[in-house]
């Protein structure tokens, strides 16, 4: 079954730091690029960061460049989200998502999503 | 800034009826690289329809995508229970944009 699991959420306090985990199992993980996608309290949903599934190329969105990194360990596939100087808007539920094999895809597997929230 | 834009915002439907979800985006998809999901509370999105039109797995087929370039529709040919979420659109041809999400509600 595949399978994708996120952890690692938590309170921090604002200009605080936190690191997301995502467990994938059940397919060839490095064969899938890999996005974070996140929905704040009430709102939709708005990506994040992507990677390719050999790790070699990354996108952020621009309100996350220089504070948030994504990254990916195809040995213990896992899938990471390195997220520093966190601000209170940076709170809201964070979902992993494996797109579709391809040149581009869709997000065709989600897992439940981390709760991270900001706040002092 | 590449922006999709979801009409109606909400839209009150009993079942049994069809619903038509819009989504118009600010520059064409390429490659017709335009995506819905369904959310329901509590839960994660679900990829519905890839590629515009390609129903993803195990999705039933009164669930129907088309369109083009900048207009896209989701078109739910008979409601059921079940269908009453939360929809949102996505590119994914290099910006990966969501829409604002339209809310399917029970009349």
């Amino acid at each position: 079954e595949v399978q994708l699991v996120e952890s690692g959420g938590g309170v921090v306090q604002p200009g605080g730091s936190l690191r997301l985990s995502c467990a994938a199992s059940g397919f060839a993980f490095s064969s899938h690029a890999m996005h974070w996608v996140r929905q704040a309290p009430g709102k939709g949903l708005e990506w994040v960061s992507g990677i390719t599934g050999d790790g070699g190329i990354t996108d952020h969105a621009a309100s996350m460049k220089g504070r948030f990194t994504i990254s990916r360990d195809n040995f213990k596939n896992t899938l990471y989200l390195q997220m520093n100087s966190l601000r209170v808007e940076d709170t809201a539920v964070y979902y992993c998502a494996r797109r579709q094999v391809g040149p581009t895809g869709a997000y065709e597997t989600w897992g439940q999503g981390t709760m991270v929230t900001v706040s002092s | 800034e590449i922006v999709l834009t979801q009409s109606p915002g909400t839209l009150s439907l009993s079942p049994g009826e069809r619903a038509t979800l819009s989504c118009r985006a600010s520059q064409s998809v390429s490659s017709n690289y335009l995506g819905w999901y369904q959310q329901k509370p509590g839960q994660a999105p679900r990829l519905l329809i890839y590629g515009v039109s390609k129903r993803a797995t195990g999705i039933p087929d009164r669930f129907s995508g088309s369109g083009s370039g900048t207009d896209f529709t989701l078109t739910i040919s008979r409601l059921e229970p079940e269908d009453f979420a939360v929809y949102y659109c996505q590119r994914y041809d290099g910006s990966f944009t969501f829409g604002q999400g339209t809310k399917l509600e029970i009349k």
